[in-house]
């Protein structure tokens, strides 16, 4: 079983959707979580950490869910810009990262 | 501004050949990492180091090399053994704290024909 998983999509959603993202996580003991986003042949740049208690960003939220090992991230408004692979990534107690394969978005006008 | 600079952004290499790619951070992180990321696939951790003079092989380190002797430099080196070379390469590092978050360089796409 994979460490990470993420449904790679693709997401097509109109500008102004909100669309959301999950992603589920198989250690228990995992302690922090982090959505990165990529861009097309670019490095992945850190969106937002997720804390246990749910987390906003201007127009992202991302929530934690131990109990059933997930994590969300939302983006409410959709702009073209947000197109982009959102990765997921969890890491443990020994500072070892584990990535989603990424799920791919594309707000269309 | 800190960061972590990857070069070069574009490498071709003849198969055979050795090859170099530079990693430096100026974050004073102790921890540093090499990804490899293939289309359509995700990160894959080649080496890792969470301090000088010590390294540690990742899940895919055959065919690859590193070294650690200063904080702010980690080098890989891509051998002649590694059968697919040909990928976007990524050095991260990372604070070591709880919930510090990984940060990249820019990324070295090497092309090995």
């Amino acid at each position: 079983r994979k460490e990470v998983e993420q449904d790679p999509g693709p997401f097509n959603v109109p500008e102004g959707a909100t669309v959301a993202f999950n992603c589920t996580y198989s250690n228990s003991a995992s302690q922090s979580f982090f959505w990165y986003r990529q861009d097309c042949r670019k490095e992945p740049k850190l969106l937002m950490s997720v804390y246990s208690s749910g987390n906003e960003d201007g127009r992202f939220t991302a929530q934690l869910n131990r109990a059933s090992q997930y994590i969300s991230l939302l983006i409410r408004d959709s702009k073209l810009s947000d197109s982009a692979t959102y990765l997921c990534v969890v890491s443990n107690t020994g500072n070892q990262f584990y990535f989603g394969t990424g799920t791919s978005l594309t707000v269309i006008p | 501004d800190g960061g972590i600079t990857q070069s070069p952004k574009y490498l071709f290499r003849k198969e055979g050949q050795n090859v170099t790619l530079s990693c430096e951070q100026n974050l004073n992180h102790d921890a540093m990492y090499w990804y490899r990321q293939d289309p359509g696939q995700g990160l894959r951790l080649i080496y890792y180091s969470q301090i000088v003079n010590d390294f540690q092989k990742g899940d895919i380190a055959e065919g690859y090399s590193v070294s650690r002797e200063k904080k702010e430099s980690f080098p890989l080196t891509v051998t002649s053994a590694q059968k697919n070379p040909t990928a976007f390469y990524l050095c991260a590092s990372d604070g070591r704290g709880y919930n510090s978050p990984l940060h990249f360089g820019n990324g070295t796409r090497l092309t090995v024909t």
